[in-house]
């Protein structure tokens, strides 16, 4: 059971530049959430997801957005990419509201 | 709105010692809290969650945690330090009722000597 897949793993980008981060799980979870988890800091929330065809803004949403096409995939979009967007991005996803939620192993991107 | 204090970014123990991670939280309903824990390029795993009932809770790898409303705390425990539980851990805390975000601690670094 391989829960929650992130690709890529690991990415540099210049300043300036796009990419979209992509998370799958195969758990029919209907909550998705992506989060950035700087040093000291703790998780952070970008946005999130309470089920197919649905996105909301969390704590940190600017400069990034999301979307939800199908039900086992949630995509995380950087429209211009900035030095302070280097971070290690996690998505993660939860059966329902306020249950325990299930990470995948990140992303670490890296902007130049 | 929630919060979570992690006392502590790093703690330090022998193997064999007792393992105590402190977390107070913030909240104007009653919670549920979870601890995590992350290992080196790993994403977070559940440890274990208070929800409502038994206020010891006991988790995966010997941990258990008590949910103590008079304090506003969660504190995670293991009575003997392994080396593999080195890593970081995480509280986190969301209301339970509605759909709220999961609030997460800063994370205390556990480090574990022979």
């Amino acid at each position: 059971n391989a829960g929650v897949t992130q690709t890529p793993k690991f990415r540099v980008l210049k300043t300036g530049q796009s990419m979209t981060l992509l998370c799958a799980q195969d758990m029919n979870h209907e909550y998705m959430y992506w989060y950035r988890q700087d040093p000291g800091m703790g998780l952070r929330l970008i946005h999130y997801s309470v089920g197919e065809g649905t996105t909301a803004k969390g704590e940190v949403p600017d400069g990034y957005n999301v979307s939800r096409l199908k039900k086992q995939n949630f995509l995380l979009g950087l429209e211009s990419a900035a030095p302070s967007q280097t971070s290690v991005y996690f998505c993660a996803s939860s059966p329902g509201r306020n249950q325990p939620q299930h990470f995948g192993d990140g992303t670490r991107l890296s902007i130049l | 709105a929630q919060s979570v204090t992690q006392l502590g970014s790093h703690v330090s123990v022998s193997e064999g010692a007792l393992v105590l991670l402190r977390c107070n939280y913030s909240s104007s309903v009653p919670p549920y809290l979870f601890w995590y824990v992350q290992y080196p390029n790993q994403g977070l795993q559940l440890l274990l969650k208070y929800t409502t009932g038994a206020t010891l809770v006991k988790g995966i790898n010997g941990f258990e945690a008590e949910f103590k409303k008079s304090e506003t705390s969660f504190h995670l425990t293991k009575p003997s330090a392994h080396m593999s539980d080195a890593a970081e851990y995480f509280c986190a805390v969301t209301p339970n009722t509605g759909f709220q975000k999961l609030v997460f601690g800063t994370g205390t670094r556990l480090l574990v000597s022979p």
